[in-house]
């Protein structure tokens, strides 16, 4: 089946644009995750979405930074006025639904779209 | 704050021979261990998810070990071939971790020499 995809792959941006990167999760999957990965570097959280609800934002640098995922399927990240230091990987993960207990297997694995590099000028 | 160590951070290896790396983690907040293959321009993918003290995983040439009493994951690859070349990024859940958070190392990149 299909998996996690992210788009654009590439983005190229002047400092101060704004710029906006989608993450299509697999279907039905419940969580999903945002990572940066700065050169070098591993991939660092930045936010995570049940469904809707965005329930762990503490990772988000700044609030230039700000995600969403309005109808529990797709997400965007948006960065505003973008800097620079924004230059990395930025990369999309999701995992399967809760079981009908409602439990959430803490050893679910993360499924990862192939990324979109950010090149801030 | 939680610290997850790879080493190697890079490794060259010849074709056909075997190799091995290591990830360290806290001992005490052990919950899970995950690995996952990056190769360049494509998805990270995983390899294993560890849970219990002496566990052994494989998956082909691969293979992984487990160490939660003194927090560390060998990582191990017999015969390696080109198609082996990537990043290898452990992975570590703590028992008191929020939702579904882990955290990564910054990997070990593997080139294999033909």
């Amino acid at each position: 089946g299909a998996g996690v995809s992210q788009s654009p792959r590439y983005k190229v941006a002047k400092r101060g644009q704004d710029v906006a990167l989608r993450c299509d999760p697999i279907s039905g999957h419940v969580s999903l995750f945002w990572y940066q990965q700065a050169l070098g570097q591993g991939p660092e959280f930045l936010t995570y979405f049940q469904n809707e609800a965005q329930l762990d934002k503490s990772g988000l640098p700044s609030d230039r930074f700000f995600a969403e995922r309005p109808e529990g399927s797709v997400s965007t990240l948006k960065i505003q006025r973008t800097q620079q230091e924004d230059s990395a990987v930025y990369l999309c993960a999701s995992s399967p639904p809760r079981r009908a207990s409602g439990a959430v297997l803490r050893t679910d694995t993360q499924y990862f779209g192939p990324g979109t590099r950010l090149t801030v000028l | 704050i939680l610290n997850v160590e790879q080493s190697p951070q890079s490794l060259h290896v010849q074709e056909g021979d075997s190799t091995n790396f290591t990830c360290s983690f806290p001992s005490s907040n052990f919950y899970a261990l995950h690995w996952y293959r990056w190769e360049t321009a494509k998805s990270p993918e995983a390899l294993f998810v560890m849970t219990l003290n002496g566990d052994e995983k494989k998956k082909g040439r691969i293979s992984a070990t487990l160490n939660t009493k003194e927090g560390y994951s060998y990582l191990y690859i017999k015969g390696s071939q080109p198609e082996d070349s990537a990043t290898y990024l452990c992975a570590f859940r703590a028992l008191t971790s929020r939702d579904d958070k882990i955290i990564f190392g910054k990997g070990t990149r593997l080139h294999i020499l033909p």
